[in-house]
């Protein structure tokens, strides 16, 4: 099975501009997690999806968004980019998203987005 | 409230000596425990986890680890490390009924020739 894969792998913004971002989860999967990660912060969750529908959501402003699609891909926005936004973005695909707290997260490679 | 906390920022070790990284938790009600690894540049690769039962898990590439609940600890260990474990090491936590993982702040692990 392919893994999860992420589109693109490299990103350059301004300030002020924005931004999606998109994944594709393994085949069958159909929840996907966002997350962010910095040096400074580490790696923390922006929020989930599960039959396009955001079920947990982490502790970030309104500019960063999401969104599901019927096939699970999901797709996350940054609007009005600002310097700290520059980090790794992650997403992560489980089989069956809250009711499975047991089930592993396999992640994609990332999107390195950096904001000059 | 849940979290996690490896001690070590930095773990150094020989090549072929063994290795341990470190973890402990906080949860209310059962933790779900993972370990993860990350190298340059890449995303994170699942390595083991502890859902219930045997309290030694094993995991990819010779890895384990081992749930201790009296002393909430997940230690991650290898018998003999090689330099390509060289690597980012984060363990992971998500309680019972959770959406989300919590994550440590990760420990660097240089295995040294």
């Amino acid at each position: 099975k392919a893994g999860v894969t992420q589109t693109p792998r490299y990103l350059i913004k301004t300030r002020g501009q924005q931004v999606t971002l998109s994944c594709s989860p393994i085949s069958g999967h159909r929840s996907v997690s966002w997350y962010q990660q910095t040096p400074g912060q580490g790696l923390q969750f922006l929020f989930e999806y599960f039959s396009e529908t955001q079920r947990n959501k982490g502790n970030f402003p309104g500019r960063f968004s999401g969104r599901q699609f019927s096939n699970s891909r999901s797709e996350m926005n940054v609007s009005t980019l600002e310097l700290g936004d520059s980090a790794l973005y992650l997403c992560a695909s489980t089989p069956r998203g809250g009711g499975g707290a047991t089930d592993t997260q396999y992640f994609g490679p990332g999107t390195r987005l950096t904001v000059l | 409230a849940q979290s996690v906390a490896q001690p070590e920022d930095q773990v150094n070790v020989a090549e072929g000596n063994p290795l341990t990284v470190k973890c402990t938790y906080s949860v209310s009600g059962n933790p779900y425990l993972f370990w993860y690894v990350q190298y340059p540049n890449r995303g994170l690769q699942f390595l083991l986890k502890y859902i219930t039962g045997d309290n030694l898990v094993k995991g990819s590439y010779g890895f384990e680890a081992e749930f201790n609940k009296s002393q909430t600890s997940f230690h991650l260990k290898k018998p003999s490390a090689l330099v390509s474990d060289s690597a980012l090491y984060f363990c992971v936590l998500r309680g019972a009924g959770s959406y989300q993982l919590t994550f440590g702040k990760g420990t660097k692990l240089s295995v040294i020739p």
